[in-house]
């Protein structure tokens, strides 16, 4: 059984740039979320996705844009990058069902906005 | 929205002492409690969880308490070891169709000195 997978692990971009951050689930599981860490806070909601339609969004801008696909890995998409956006962004995956259940994260990708 | 708050920040503890960190939450609906423990450049791991109809819960040295009146519950680590330092999330899961959306509280930095 295979983790969650994250890549790549470090970017750097630059104000106004686009980034794509991608995902691959832990064999199994349907439902991907994504969390943004910023230094020293505790991660927070993006979005998540079920079955590729998008279940659910934390409070970030339209910027902010994802896909699943049908074997369940998944990209985050952050257009017209801004400083904020640095931070570490985490894949959760985990199996979609009407009780939550464990996150299983990956290892994250750090990304620095200059 | 659901808002978790934790405390403390940072917890000293000497090895074999106990460690206690408390959360609260604002959403009474949330039925889904669960801490994470984040190695410094690691991903977070789900070291133990609990459900709003349950009170506590143990494992081996690990225990979580639920207040479900005062919207709050603790975690509780007995004879703490070095390997226990790392960064705690309380967290609480709001009510979804399907998977869970997870709102973390700020962390708290355990250092156990040997």
């Amino acid at each position: 059984e295979t983790g969650v997978t994250q890549s790549p692990t470090h970017l750097i971009k630059t104000r106004g740039q686009q980034v794509t951050l991608r995902c691959s689930s832990q064999s199994g599981h349907n439902t991907v979320s994504w969390y943004q860490q910023a230094l020293g806070q505790g991660p927070q909601f993006i979005f998540q996705y079920y079955r590729e339609e998008e279940n659910g969004r934390g409070n970030f801008p339209p910027r902010f844009s994802g896909l699943q696909f049908p074997n369940y890995s998944s990209e985050l998409n952050v257009n017209a990058l801004e400083l904020d956006d640095s931070a570490l962004y985490l894949c959760a995956s985990s199996l979609g069902r009407s009780t939550p259940g464990e996150l299983f994260f990956g290892e994250g990708s750090r990304l620095t906005v200059l | 929205g659901e808002n978790v708050e934790q405390h403390p920040s940072t917890l000293s503890v000497q090895e074999g002492d106990s460690a206690v960190i408390k959360c609260t939450y604002s959403d009474s609906a949330s039925n889904y409690f669960p801490w994470y423990k984040q190695e410094l450049g690691k991903r977070p791991q789900l070291i133990i969880d609990i459900r709003s109809n349950v009170g506590e819960k143990k494992d081996q040295r690990i225990a979580v308490t639920l207040n479900k009146t005062a919207k709050h519950f603790s975690l509780h680590i007995t004879e703490t070891q070095p390997e226990d330092s790392a960064v705690y999330f309380c967290a609480a899961s709001p009510i979804m169709e399907y998977g869970n959306k997870l709102v973390f509280g700020a962390g708290t930095i355990l250092r156990v000195k040997s």
